[in-house]
């Protein structure tokens, strides 16, 4: 079955800088890739998704780039902001998600 | 609309004991799902149901039964509660299955088996 690697598990990022999480997959039939944003003791919420005949998407601050060929996609947050501290989690679907493990992003003023 | 709605919110149980994790969404969705979500971990499907009267299992469905009567509700049972269950319980659904459609998730329900 698949299997969703995500690193890093913790990131510290001082405000305004840039963030990169990155996830790699194992299924080459997966087809979905949605990231969801986790606040603490809230239910995830999805930011941002890329289908497998898209190798960018962008969405203000944040953008989703995949590699089909190397099986890995990454998110990226521009200009980063306090309350962009979260648990960020990737997936991938061929037709049930399965997700990563997680990145606690903490963004300090 | 409410969305996905899940109750209790939390809930102590003892170990041996059972219980039924109420789930509810008013959105018409086909697709809904139950995960659990431990510690510092991510999110690992226990059963989904493609529709009313059909459910399957995901990847850590022991310990655990589902049924889908209707298309809003989606109950999950716990029979003889263990230690290896204390987790946050999501459920999620979806219009159609999870490639093509957005999954919207509950508040979720923090169990603790004693």
């Amino acid at each position: 079955g698949e299997n969703v690697e995500q690193h890093p598990s913790t990131l510290s990022v001082q405000e305004g800088d840039s963030a990169v999480i990155k996830c790699t997959y194992s299924d080459s039939a997966s087809n979905y890739f949605p990231w969801y944003k986790q606040e603490l003791g809230k239910r995830p919420q999805l930011i941002i998704d890329i289908r497998s005949n898209v190798g960018e998407k962008k969405d203000q601050r944040i953008a989703v780039t995949l590699n089909k060929t190397a099986k890995h996609f990454s998110l990226h947050i521009t200009e980063t902001q306090p309350e962009d501290s979260a648990v960020y989690f990737c997936a991938a679907s061929r037709a049930k998600l399965v997700f990563g493990t997680g990145t606690r992003l903490l963004v300090s003023p | 609309n409410a969305g996905v709605t899940q109750t209790p919110k939390f809930r102590i149980l003892k170990i041996g004991q059972s219980m039924t994790l109420q789930c509810t969404q008013d959105m018409n969705h086909n697709y809904m799902y139950w995960y659990r979500q431990d510690p510092g971990m991510g999110l690992k499907l226990i059963y989904y149901s493609v529709g009313a009267g059909i459910t399957d299992k995901g990847e850590v469905p022991n310990g655990y039964n589902v049924s889908r009567s209707t298309t809003e509700d989606f109950p999950l049972r716990l029979e003889l509660a263990a230690p290896s269950q204390t987790s946050v319980y999501f459920c999620a659904s979806s219009r159609t299955s999870g490639n093509k459609e957005t999954q919207y998730f509950g508040p979720g329900t923090r169990l603790l088996v004693l």
